[in-house]
């Protein structure tokens, strides 16, 4: 079964602006990662936020999560048309692996130029 | 490093036909995921390999679909036979205890 719920589901912004993507879960996690994947390609790991963090940036990127709230959300700040890809949470349970994760059904972003 | 390598890119089989995929994971990753995303769909876990023991295989529907890893190093996934609705891309990851790296993945159409 699936446990994190993307929103929205596809999303289409200009270059330069700001794209936010949220992704709430229902159980308890270890912890929250986003992946990146481009058509026809394989997942590309973005940024790893823990359960006892709130708030991580990476590049361009900021992850916030609120555990209270079981959801979390990536920004991609000056959106480039490279940026264009599906993005997908994926959550970690407690005792578990890297690896060992249940995907959302993802966030479809376009940039167009 | 090189990555997660899987073969082959695209597979179109019929119906109750069998097929097998391969992947060989980053050297040195004692950990394997087989992961199946259908289209419109997050990746969904089918099996985990530490080493070349299963970890975890509660999502591999056990009547058609089989995994090994002799040795601990490569691993093949079996579907047989093949149903319509088995259609995805099917992707293999490994890890070394930190992030997970996933391959291409090889694409399977089931006509």
């Amino acid at each position: 079964s699936q446990q994190g719920e993307e929103d929205p589901q596809a999303l289409s912004i200009q270059e330069g602006e700001n794209a936010t993507m949220n992704c709430s879960y229902k159980t308890s996690i270890n912890n929250l990662q986003w992946y990146r994947q481009n058509s026809g390609r394989g997942l590309v790991h973005l940024i790893l936020i823990r359960s006892n963090e709130r708030e991580k940036h990476s590049g361009r990127l900021r992850v916030t999560l609120d555990t209270s709230k079981k959801s979390s959300s990536l920004l991609i700040t000056a959106s480039r048309a490279a940026d264009t890809a599906s993005y997908f949470c994926a959550t970690e349970g407690y005792g578990g692996s890297q690896g060992n994760l249940i995907f959302g059904k993802g966030t479809k972003l376009s940039v167009k130029p | 490093e090189a990555g997660v390598a899987q073969s082959p890119r695209y597979k179109i089989i019929e119906k109750r036909q069998s097929v097998a995929f391969w992947c060989n994971p980053i050297s040195g990753h004692a950990t394997l995921y087989w992961y199946q995303q259908i289209l419109g769909q997050g990746p969904k876990l089918l099996i985990q390999f530490q080493n070349n023991g299963v970890v975890d295989d509660s999502q591999l529907p056990k009547d058609r679909f089989s995994a090994e890893r002799l040795k601990g190093v490569d691993s093949t996934l079996k579907i047989q036979p093949a149903k319509l609705e088995d259609s995805a891309v099917y992707l293999c990851a490994s890890d070394a205890g930190t992030e997970a790296f996933f391959g291409q993945g090889t694409r399977l159409t089931v006509v």
